[in-house]
């Protein structure tokens, strides 16, 4: 399977919480990222959480990492129609400079 | 926003054509990326340079030539391209660190080859 793996699609209403979760498989994951990509646009780097912590709040955004299982999840709180792209998770890994990305879920928000 | 740029935004080229794909970024960084991003597909790593120096290719067909003049500078050089080479190509940097691996990236070149 995929290293990284993340669900296709997630639709809420308009403030309501999302939650985007993500599997990987690599156990010496270092850090683990949250990109947004906007229709025609790069990706936006969210937030990241290094591997040794379990949860990260950066206002509207928590993280949490549970290592035992290699899950990561993204919860938005209040979502609003801005928050529609595609949501990318990433992990870093001890020793290799690159990234290894999800296949991207794409959040959709209904007024 | 973005202290990593890329030009041209949009690119169509034929099988034939040589075109170069340009990102530079202001961010003081010393590790440069191309990606490539297609539809099928996820975020696909190309190459890497750090200082200069390319330190990975991820087996990238050689029709695909990157050059890195400088920390800042990064040019990914096209010819004889093939329809399936259609795609975003995104480039990234990053500080050169150990603890941290945190990557910027560029709003991306669509690229179409007829």
């Amino acid at each position: 399977g995929e290293d990284v793996e993340q669900s296709l699609f997630l639709s809420v209403r308009e403030g309501d919480s999302s939650v985007i979760n993500c599997t990987y498989t690599d156990s010496s994951s270092t850090y683990l990222y949250w990109y947004k990509q906007e229709p025609g646009a790069g990706l936006q780097l969210l937030t990241y959480i290094f591997s040794n912590m379990d949860m990260k709040q950066d206002q509207r955004l928590t993280v949490l990492l549970n290592k035992k299982d290699k899950h990561l999840s993204l919860r938005i709180a209040d979502t609003q129609t801005g928050d529609s792209a595609i949501y990318f998770c990433a992990e870093s890994r001890a020793g290799r400079r690159a990234l290894t990305f999800g296949s991207g879920t794409r959040l959709q928000v209904q007024p | 926003e973005t202290g990593v740029t890329q030009t041209p935004r949009h690119l169509v080229m034929g099988m034939t054509n040589k075109k170069s794909l340009k990102c530079e970024q202001h961010l003081g960084h010393n590790a440069m990326y191309w990606y490539k991003q297609s539809a099928k597909k996820p975020l696909e790593l190309m190459f890497v340079y750090n200082f200069k120096e390319q330190t990975e290719n991820n087996s990238v067909p050689s029709r695909f030539s990157p050059e890195c003049p400088n920390s800042s500078h990064l040019f990914l050089h096209l010819h004889t391209l093939q329809p399936e080479d259609s795609a975003l190509y995104l480039c990234a940097s990053s500080r050169d660190s150990g603890t941290e691996e945190t990557q910027y990236f560029g709003p991306g070149t669509r690229l179409l080859v007829l």
